[in-house]
């Protein structure tokens, strides 16, 4: 069974730093793209970054880029969001996603889903 | 960036029902175009991608279909486990892949 479990979330400050992490289970990891995505309270979904399985290539939302860096360890079957210079519109759920098998083709279609960490950014 | 309109906000259904969803695109996404559910206090489902083909275990009753940048999700027979918020997405411009903002099905 596809597992991914979140963790890292919590409240910080204006311009503070987060990691967030996402641990898989139950498949390949190295084979797979993976993808951070988040929901502001209450909002709709919203893409993040991607990564290859590989980790050579990643792609960010302007939102994001120039703060927040995704990367992996495949060693250890983990995900992980840095996230830098925080503001009050990064708060939300993010996500830890999974893209459909590689076998599928193609990218961006996410058929596995964590349950979330919060991020909550205030003073 | 593609911008994805989704419509109605909120529908209104009664069970055993068809529901009908919209979805448009600004500009041409060719099939490359899924279909989320997510209910409240969890992470959403694939449902449907390529615009047409069910993600493994969907049942049969959600079906997509689509007509130019015109993309609609149907529900054929709504059972009680189907209200929930519906998400399109469109990831043939990328970055960044854009989701619409969302059509609650409530029970009428």
């Amino acid at each position: 069974e596809v597992q991914l479990v979140e963790s890292g979330g919590g409240l910080v400050q204006p311009g503070g730093s987060l990691r967030l992490s996402c641990t898989a289970s139950g498949f390949t990891f190295s084979s797979y793209e993976m993808n951070w995505v988040r929901q502001a309270p209450g909002k709709g979904l919203d893409w993040v970054s991607s990564i290859s399985g590989s980790a050579i290539t990643t792609y960010y939302a302007d939102s994001v880029k120039g703060r927040f860096t995704i990367s992996r360890d495949n060693a250890k079957n983990s995900l992980y969001l840095q996230m830098n210079s925080l503001r009050a519109e990064d708060t939300a759920v993010y996500y830890c996603a999974r893209d459909l098998p590689p076998d599928y083709g193609g990218k961006f279609r996410f058929d596995s889903w964590g349950q979330g960490t919060l991020v909550t950014v205030s003073s | 960036e593609i911008v994805m309109t989704q419509s109605p906000a909120t529908l209104s259904v009664s069970p055993g029902e068809r529901a009908t969803l919209s979805c448009r695109a600004s500009q041409s996404v060719s099939s490359n175009l899924a279909w989320y559910q997510q209910k409240p206090g969890q992470a959403p489902r694939l449902l449907i991608y390529g615009a047409s083909t069910r993600a493994t275990g969907i049942p049969a009753r959600f079906s997509g279909s689509a007509s130019g940048t015109e993309f609609t999700l149907t529900i054929s027979s709504l059972q009680s486990e189907d209200f929930a918020v519906y998400y399109c997405q469109q990831y043939n411009n990328w970055p960044p892949v854009t989701f619409g903002q969302g059509t609650r099905l409530e029970i009428k």
